[in-house]
Protein backbone atom coordinates (compact mmCIF):
# COMPACT_ATOMS: atom_id res chain seq x y z
CA UNK A 1 0.00 0.00 0.00
CA UNK A 2 0.95 3.44 0.01
CA UNK A 3 3.08 5.04 2.42
CA UNK A 4 4.08 8.91 3.05
CA UNK A 5 6.87 10.08 4.96
CA UNK A 6 7.46 13.59 5.66
CA UNK A 7 10.13 15.52 7.11
CA UNK A 8 11.03 17.84 9.24
CA UNK A 9 8.87 16.84 11.82
CA UNK A 10 9.12 19.84 13.63
CA UNK A 11 10.67 23.63 12.09
CA UNK A 12 11.38 26.60 13.73
CA UNK A 13 10.88 29.78 11.27
CA UNK A 14 11.84 33.88 11.73
CA UNK A 15 8.89 35.52 10.88
CA UNK A 16 8.81 36.95 7.41
CA UNK A 17 11.27 34.11 6.41
CA UNK A 18 10.02 31.15 3.80
CA UNK A 19 9.18 27.61 5.02
CA UNK A 20 9.47 24.69 3.30
CA UNK A 21 8.51 21.07 4.27
CA UNK A 22 8.88 18.13 2.07
CA UNK A 23 6.91 14.30 1.50
CA UNK A 24 7.66 11.51 -0.13
CA UNK A 25 5.39 8.42 -1.52
CA UNK A 26 5.42 5.46 -2.41
CA UNK A 27 2.28 4.34 -4.58
CA UNK A 28 3.35 5.61 -8.10
CA UNK A 29 -0.76 5.22 -9.21
CA UNK A 30 -1.16 7.81 -6.99
CA UNK A 31 -2.25 11.18 -8.47
CA UNK A 32 -3.69 13.40 -6.06
CA UNK A 33 -1.61 15.52 -3.65
CA UNK A 34 -3.32 17.69 -0.99
CA UNK A 35 -1.67 19.42 2.43
CA UNK A 36 -3.72 19.97 5.54
CA UNK A 37 -3.49 22.37 8.45
CA UNK A 38 -4.28 21.54 11.73
CA UNK A 39 -4.65 23.67 14.29
CA UNK A 40 -4.57 22.79 17.89
CA UNK A 41 -8.01 21.00 19.16
CA UNK A 42 -9.00 21.18 15.48
CA UNK A 43 -9.91 18.77 12.51
CA UNK A 44 -7.43 19.41 9.59
CA UNK A 45 -8.05 22.17 7.30
CA UNK A 46 -6.81 21.56 3.50
CA UNK A 47 -5.04 24.50 2.21
CA UNK A 48 -3.60 23.54 -1.05
CA UNK A 49 -3.81 20.56 -3.07
CA UNK A 50 -2.21 18.99 -6.58
CA UNK A 51 -2.95 16.72 -9.10
CA UNK A 52 -0.94 14.48 -10.66
CA UNK A 53 -1.21 16.31 -14.07
CA UNK A 54 1.09 19.10 -12.95
CA UNK A 55 4.37 20.28 -11.82
CA UNK A 56 3.50 23.07 -9.50
CA UNK A 57 0.37 24.99 -8.18
CA UNK A 58 0.75 28.47 -6.16
CA UNK A 59 -2.28 30.37 -4.33
CA UNK A 60 -0.81 33.56 -2.53
CA UNK A 61 1.42 32.66 -0.05
CA UNK A 62 1.53 29.09 -0.67
CA UNK A 63 2.83 27.13 -3.23
CA UNK A 64 3.47 22.96 -4.03
CA UNK A 65 5.71 21.06 -6.33
CA UNK A 66 5.18 17.68 -7.61
CA UNK A 67 8.15 15.80 -9.49
CA UNK A 68 6.58 12.76 -9.86
CA UNK A 69 9.72 10.68 -11.43
CA UNK A 70 11.17 11.10 -7.62
CA UNK A 71 7.98 10.53 -6.05
CA UNK A 72 8.09 13.66 -3.70
CA UNK A 73 6.62 16.72 -3.19
CA UNK A 74 6.78 19.93 -1.33
CA UNK A 75 4.87 22.96 0.15
CA UNK A 76 6.45 26.27 0.36
CA UNK A 77 5.45 28.86 2.34
CA UNK A 78 6.36 32.32 1.96
CA UNK A 79 6.44 35.73 4.12
CA UNK A 80 5.43 33.66 6.96
CA UNK A 81 3.39 35.22 9.64
CA UNK A 82 2.39 33.78 13.27
CA UNK A 83 -0.63 32.65 12.55
CA UNK A 84 0.93 30.16 9.77
CA UNK A 85 1.74 28.27 13.21
CA UNK A 86 0.15 24.76 13.51
CA UNK A 87 0.68 21.70 12.38
CA UNK A 88 0.71 20.76 8.77
CA UNK A 89 0.10 17.04 6.94
CA UNK A 90 1.04 16.04 3.35
CA UNK A 91 -1.21 13.08 1.72
CA UNK A 92 -1.36 10.99 -1.21
CA UNK A 93 -4.40 9.50 -2.51
CA UNK A 94 -4.86 6.86 -4.61
CA UNK A 95 -8.33 6.16 -5.43
CA UNK A 96 -10.93 6.61 -2.46
CA UNK A 97 -7.92 6.43 0.41
CA UNK A 98 -6.08 9.15 1.37
CA UNK A 99 -2.39 8.56 3.18
CA UNK A 100 -1.11 10.91 5.20
CA UNK A 101 2.01 11.74 6.53
CA UNK A 102 3.34 12.39 10.29
CA UNK A 103 2.93 15.85 10.04
CA UNK A 104 4.80 18.98 10.64
CA UNK A 105 4.88 21.25 13.51
CA UNK A 106 6.04 24.98 12.38
CA UNK A 107 6.57 27.32 14.69
CA UNK A 108 6.71 30.95 13.13
CA UNK A 109 9.15 33.43 15.94
CA UNK A 110 7.93 37.04 15.99
CA UNK B 1 -24.34 22.99 11.07
CA UNK B 2 -22.90 23.12 8.00
CA UNK B 3 -19.59 21.17 9.31
CA UNK B 4 -19.02 17.77 10.05
CA UNK B 5 -19.92 17.38 13.44
CA UNK B 6 -18.79 14.35 15.81
CA UNK B 7 -19.94 13.13 19.64
CA UNK B 8 -18.91 12.84 22.06
CA UNK B 9 -16.07 15.55 21.62
CA UNK B 10 -14.42 13.76 25.02
CA UNK B 11 -15.02 10.22 26.30
CA UNK B 12 -13.01 8.63 29.31
CA UNK B 13 -13.54 4.96 29.68
CA UNK B 14 -12.23 2.26 32.02
CA UNK B 15 -10.21 -0.64 30.24
CA UNK B 16 -12.24 -3.53 28.76
CA UNK B 17 -15.54 -1.51 28.65
CA UNK B 18 -17.24 -0.75 25.05
CA UNK B 19 -17.05 2.67 23.18
CA UNK B 20 -19.13 4.19 20.22
CA UNK B 21 -18.44 7.09 18.23
CA UNK B 22 -20.54 9.17 16.48
CA UNK B 23 -19.88 10.91 13.07
CA UNK B 24 -22.53 13.61 11.11
CA UNK B 25 -21.36 14.55 7.75
CA UNK B 26 -22.03 17.55 5.69
CA UNK B 27 -25.43 16.58 4.15
CA UNK B 28 -25.26 15.56 0.64
CA UNK B 29 -21.57 13.89 1.35
CA UNK B 30 -21.09 10.16 0.05
CA UNK B 31 -17.78 9.63 1.15
CA UNK B 32 -17.16 9.26 4.77
CA UNK B 33 -13.72 8.47 6.53
CA UNK B 34 -12.72 7.59 10.10
CA UNK B 35 -8.93 8.50 10.79
CA UNK B 36 -6.77 7.79 14.33
CA UNK B 37 -4.29 10.36 15.48
CA UNK B 38 -2.66 9.41 18.36
CA UNK B 39 -0.76 12.33 20.88
CA UNK B 40 1.67 13.70 18.31
CA UNK B 41 1.70 11.66 15.34
CA UNK B 42 -0.46 11.72 12.24
CA UNK B 43 -3.43 10.54 11.17
CA UNK B 44 -3.92 6.73 10.58
CA UNK B 45 -6.62 5.91 8.26
CA UNK B 46 -9.34 3.36 9.05
CA UNK B 47 -12.13 2.93 7.23
CA UNK B 48 -14.15 4.41 4.29
CA UNK B 49 -17.33 4.13 3.44
CA UNK B 50 -19.20 5.06 0.12
CA UNK B 51 -22.59 5.48 0.66
CA UNK B 52 -23.53 2.86 3.07
CA UNK B 53 -20.54 0.41 2.23
CA UNK B 54 -17.25 0.21 2.85
CA UNK B 55 -15.02 -0.83 0.18
CA UNK B 56 -12.09 -0.16 2.03
CA UNK B 57 -11.65 -1.34 5.77
CA UNK B 58 -8.18 -2.04 5.63
CA UNK B 59 -7.46 0.03 8.38
CA UNK B 60 -9.20 -1.70 11.35
CA UNK B 61 -6.78 -2.11 13.90
CA UNK B 62 -8.38 -5.63 14.87
CA UNK B 63 -12.06 -7.16 14.93
CA UNK B 64 -12.29 -4.95 18.59
CA UNK B 65 -12.63 -2.06 15.97
CA UNK B 66 -16.04 -1.92 13.61
CA UNK B 67 -17.58 0.84 12.07
CA UNK B 68 -21.55 1.28 10.15
CA UNK B 69 -23.16 3.95 8.35
CA UNK B 70 -26.75 4.13 7.63
CA UNK B 71 -28.98 6.57 5.21
CA UNK B 72 -26.17 7.52 3.67
CA UNK B 73 -25.52 9.97 6.95
CA UNK B 74 -24.36 9.01 10.38
CA UNK B 75 -21.59 6.40 10.95
CA UNK B 76 -20.46 4.91 14.19
CA UNK B 77 -17.59 3.53 15.25
CA UNK B 78 -17.64 0.97 17.89
CA UNK B 79 -14.37 -0.35 19.71
CA UNK B 80 -14.94 -3.39 22.10
CA UNK B 81 -13.24 -3.96 24.84
CA UNK B 82 -11.06 -1.10 24.80
CA UNK B 83 -7.32 -1.31 25.32
CA UNK B 84 -5.49 1.68 27.08
CA UNK B 85 -3.44 1.54 23.11
CA UNK B 86 -6.58 2.49 21.85
CA UNK B 87 -6.85 6.12 23.45
CA UNK B 88 -6.51 8.84 20.37
CA UNK B 89 -8.13 11.56 18.82
CA UNK B 90 -10.85 9.81 16.42
CA UNK B 91 -11.49 12.08 13.22
CA UNK B 92 -14.41 11.79 11.11
CA UNK B 93 -14.34 13.03 7.63
CA UNK B 94 -16.77 13.96 4.48
CA UNK B 95 -16.64 14.14 1.16
CA UNK B 96 -18.78 15.43 -1.52
CA UNK B 97 -17.67 12.20 -3.45
CA UNK B 98 -15.18 9.52 -2.86
CA UNK B 99 -12.94 9.26 -5.77
CA UNK B 100 -10.99 11.56 -7.73
CA UNK B 101 -12.37 14.96 -6.10
CA UNK B 102 -10.82 17.00 -3.70
CA UNK B 103 -11.26 18.28 -0.14
CA UNK B 104 -12.25 16.36 2.88
CA UNK B 105 -13.91 18.27 5.54
CA UNK B 106 -12.97 16.90 9.23
CA UNK B 107 -14.63 17.11 12.09
CA UNK B 108 -13.03 18.11 15.33
CA UNK B 109 -12.51 14.77 16.64
CA UNK B 110 -13.80 12.22 19.82
CA UNK B 111 -10.93 12.27 22.41
CA UNK B 112 -10.58 9.18 23.69
CA UNK B 113 -8.88 8.08 26.81
CA UNK B 114 -8.91 4.81 28.29
CA UNK B 115 -7.68 3.92 31.90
Amino acid sequence: GENVEQHPSTLSVQEGDSAVIKCTYSDSASNYFPWYKQELGKGPQLIIDIRSNVGEKKDQRIAVTLNKTAKHFSLHITETQPEDSAVYFCAARRAQKLVFGQGTRLTINP
Amino acid sequence: GAGVSQSPSNKVTEKGKDVELRCDPISGHTALYWYRQRLGQGLEFLIYFQGNSAPDKSGLPSDRFSAERTGESVSTLTIQRTQQEDSAVYLCASSLVGANTGELFFGEGSRLTVL
